[in-house]
């Protein structure tokens, strides 16, 4: 099993429109979660962190299921520009300073 | 400058040359890392300093090298690649503070073996 699982999507999203995805990790003594975007042939770019309690950035809504091993990110009024890859990334427990990337979920908002 | 330079941005060689990728990151940061990107697939982490001390070798062929003369430099030297290494070689750098550890990447340099 992976240690981080992302659907790769692609999720077409009509602009304005709200658009959300999870993602997966298997080690349940992570600690730290991050979103990440990634633009074609770019390098990645952090978006937002996740803490415990979920938290808002703007558009931007992230929350954190620790039961459940979760993490989800939500995107409302989605804008043209908001096409991207979306990595969610865990800091892995026990490995100094080692993030673990998902492969990434790709959204495309159309007009 | 600031954040996380790379460079090349774009390097092509032949599997016989020899050649280096530059970072250096303007953050004041405690650690660097070395990633490869391959189209499609997560980001590989490669190797981590922390305080100029390797700390993380993640079972990476000899024919990568890395060196971390301070704490704001690190290169990665090339020798003998092979086709299937060509790739998005990425630096990152971050303050790492206790489990919290918030990755700052720089642009990457596209490599191509040819």
């Amino acid at each position: 099993r992976k240690e981080v699982e992302q659907d790769p999507g692609p999720f077409n999203v009509p602009e304005g429109a709200t658009v959300a995805f999870n993602c997966t990790y298997s080690n349940s003594a992570s600690q730290s979660f991050f979103w990440y975007r990634q633009d074609c042939r770019k390098e990645p770019k952090l978006l937002m962190s996740v803490y415990s309690s979920g938290n808002e950035d703007g558009r931007f809504t992230a929350q954190l299921n620790r039961a459940s091993q979760y993490i989800s990110l939500l995107i409302r009024d989605s804008k043209l520009s908001d096409s991207a890859t979306y990595l969610c990334v865990v800091n892995i427990v026990g490995s100094w300073g080692k993030l673990q990337f998902g492969a990434g979920t790709q959204v495309v908002v159309t007009p | 400058e600031t954040g996380v330079t790379q460079t090349p941005r774009h390097l092509v060689m032949g599997m016989t040359n020899k050649k280096s990728l530059k970072c250096e990151q303007h953050l004041g940061h405690n650690a660097m890392y070395w990633y490869k990107q391959s189209a499609k697939k997560p980001l590989e982490l490669m190797f981590v300093y922390s305080l100029e001390e390797r700390v993380e070798n993640n079972s990476v062929p000899s024919r990568f090298s890395p060196e971390c003369p301070n704490s704001s430099h690190l290169f990665l030297h090339l020798h003998t690649l092979q086709p299937e290494d060509s790739a998005l070689y990425l630096c990152a750098s971050s303050q790492v503070v206790e489990t919290y550890n918030e990755q700052f990447f720089g642009p990457g340099t596209r490599l191509t073996v040819l």
